[in-house]
C-alpha cells in the first residue's frame, strides 16, 4: 500500500537553530508534496507546494529563505526550518500525492518544540 | 479565491445521537474534489471520505457525505455517534492543492 514516512516524529531545538524534516513516499510516486504546519490552535497552514519538475510555490507569510524545501525525486522531500523561534512551534505535516486530484497521504508529522 | 467553510468550531453530542458537521465551499472550478479528513489526538490527519460526483452519497466507517454542487456543500453525517468518533474533522477542497476548512472538534459524551 501507499505510505508516507516522516521523520523525526519529535524534535526540540534551541531558539535560533535550525532543524530538518524528511518525508519518504512508499508505494506511489509523489509528484507533488505539500508541507503544512498545524498551529497550537489546530488550524492548518499550507507552507508550500512542491511539484517535481516545477518551481516550489510558497504561500504568503512563508519564504524559501526560512523554509527551504528539497524535492529531488518522486519519493523524497525535505524541509528545513531555519533559525527557529517560538512562533515556529507546531506540528509539521507533509502530504504527498501522485496527481492533482488524488488523495493526499500524510506522514505522521514532526512536532517541533523550540526552547 | 477558493475557500472552505466549516461553521462549527466545536460540536458536543451524546453517544447515540446523529452527527452532522457542516461544510460549504467556494471554487471557480466546476469539478472540485471534496474530502473529509479526521484527526485523532496525537495523530496526523487521515482521509475519511472523498467525492467528486454530484449528488452521489459516499460512505466509510459509518460516516457518509453527499456532494451537492447546487449548494456547494459536503456535509458529514453519521446516524449514531460513538465515543471513538471524538476527534477533529477537516473538510478540504482539492484542485492543484488542498484548501482546508478551519476544522470542527467533535466531542462525544457518554
Amino acid at each position: 500500500g501507499a505510505l508516507v514516512y516522516q521523520y523525526p516524529r519529535r524534535t526540540i531545538c534551541k531558539s535560533g537553530t535550525s532543524m530538518r524534516m524528511e518525508c519518504q513516499a512508499v508505494g506511489f510516486q509523489a509528484t507533488s508534496v505539500a508541507w503544512y504546519r498545524q498551529s497550537p490552535q489546530k488550524t492548518f497552514e499550507l507552507i508550500a507546494l512542491s511539484t517535481v519538475n516545477s518551481a516550489i510555490k510558497y504561500e504568503q507569510n512563508f519564504t524559501q529563505e526560512k523554509f527551504p524545501i528539497s524535492h529531488p525525486n518522486l519519493s523524497f522531500s525535505s524541509m528545513t526550518v531555519l533559525n527557529a523561534y517560538l512562533e515556529d512551534r507546531g506540528l509539521y505535516l507533509c502530504g504527498a500525492r501522485s496527481g492533482s486530484n488524488e488523495r493526499l497521504f500524510f506522514g505522521h508529522g514532526t512536532k517541533l518544540s523550540v526552547l | 479565491g477558493d475557500s472552505v467553510t466549516q461553521t462549527e468550531g466545536l460540536v458536543t453530542l451524546t453517544e447515540g445521537l446523529p452527527v452532522m458537521l457542516n461544510c460549504t465551499y467556494q471554487t471557480i472550478y466546476s469539478n472540485p474534489f471534496l474530502f473529509w479528513y479526521v484527526q485523532h489526538l496525537n495523530e496526523s490527519p487521515r482521509l475519511l471520505l472523498k467525492s467528486f460526483t454530484d449528488n452521489k452519497r459516499t460512505e466509510h466507517q459509518g460516516f457518509h457525505a453527499t456532494l451537492h454542487k447546487s449548494s456547494s456543500s459536503f456535509h458529514l453525517q453519521k446516524s449514531s455517534a460513538q465515543l471513538s468518533d471524538s476527534a477533529l474533522y477537516y473538510c478540504a477542497l482539492s484542485h492543484y492543492q488542498l484548501i482546508w476548512g478551519s476544522g470542527t472538534k467533535l466531542i462525544i459524551k457518554p
